[in-house]
């Protein structure tokens, strides 16, 4: 069974701080990792996208892929209370394939 | 910006009734997708669709579910008779079609269709 793991949280870090969110994969078919955030009730909105090991950086987020450890992680820099949602990472086997999720990790940014 | 819209936004219906879940994907993608996310839980593929046919389906796409692209534009999921555990939200999502690694594996997804089963 192919899965993604993630810690559900909830992790709360302060304004303006790093938020830190990992996630673990069990396929090592697995060539590409997406991370997307949710808000309450609505759908997924792709944030990052990572595809070779090593760290992708995007504005305020980094994006770390590490393919031996099976390993990918989020860090978003300077986070604003807008920040708080849910984090889902999803990753599949390439070529347009379908994508297997996470559960998510849920952030809350506090003022 | 481009994006995938779908209609309804919420769609209630009585158990064993059907339904028909309607998107529009991004007008020069070619992969198509339908994903459900019951409340509280991961998000689950359904389906994957490409040049008119079924691409890979899970085991929750039996044969009670159905899609189809009846036109250039839209691209349709169906349930036959709805069922309670049917209750979720519905999301399409659409990619480009892939040349190998890069920004075209990435699935961009509508809002969804809140669909209650009574």
């Amino acid at each position: 069974q192919k899965e993604v793991e993630q810690n559900s949280g909830p992790l709360s870090v302060p304004e303006g701080a790093i938020a830190s969110l990992n996630c673990t994969y069990s396929d090592r078919g697995s060539q590409s990792f997406f991370w997307y955030r949710q808000y309450s009730g609505k759908s997924p909105e792709l944030i990052m996208s990572i595809y070779s090991n090593g760290d992708k950086e995007d504005g305020r987020f980094t994006a770390q892929l590490n393919k031996a450890s099976q390993y990918v992680s989020l860090l978003i820099r300077d986070s604003q209370p807008s920040d708080s949602a849910t984090y889902l990472c999803a990753g599949h086997a390439g070529n347009n394939r379908k994508l297997i999720w996470g559960l998510g990790t849920s952030l809350a940014v506090n003022p | 910006e481009p994006e995938v819209t779908q209609t309804p936004s919420h769609q209630v219906t009585q158990m064993g009734q059907e339904v028909i879940l309607r998107c529009v994907p991004i007008s020069n993608h070619l992969y198509f997708y339908w994903y459900r996310q019951i409340l509280g839980q991961k998000v689950e593929f359904l389906v994957s669709f490409y040049n008119n046919e079924i691409s890979e389906k899970s085991e929750i796409f039996d044969d009670q579910f159905s899609v189809e692209r009846p036109d250039g534009s839209n691209f349709t999921l169906k349930i036959r008779s709805t069922k309670l555990e049917d209750s979720a939200m519905y999301f399409c999502a659409s990619t480009q079609l892939t040349t190998g690694t890069g920004k075209d594996n990435e699935q961009f997804f509508g809002p969804g269709t809140r669909l209650t089963v009574l």
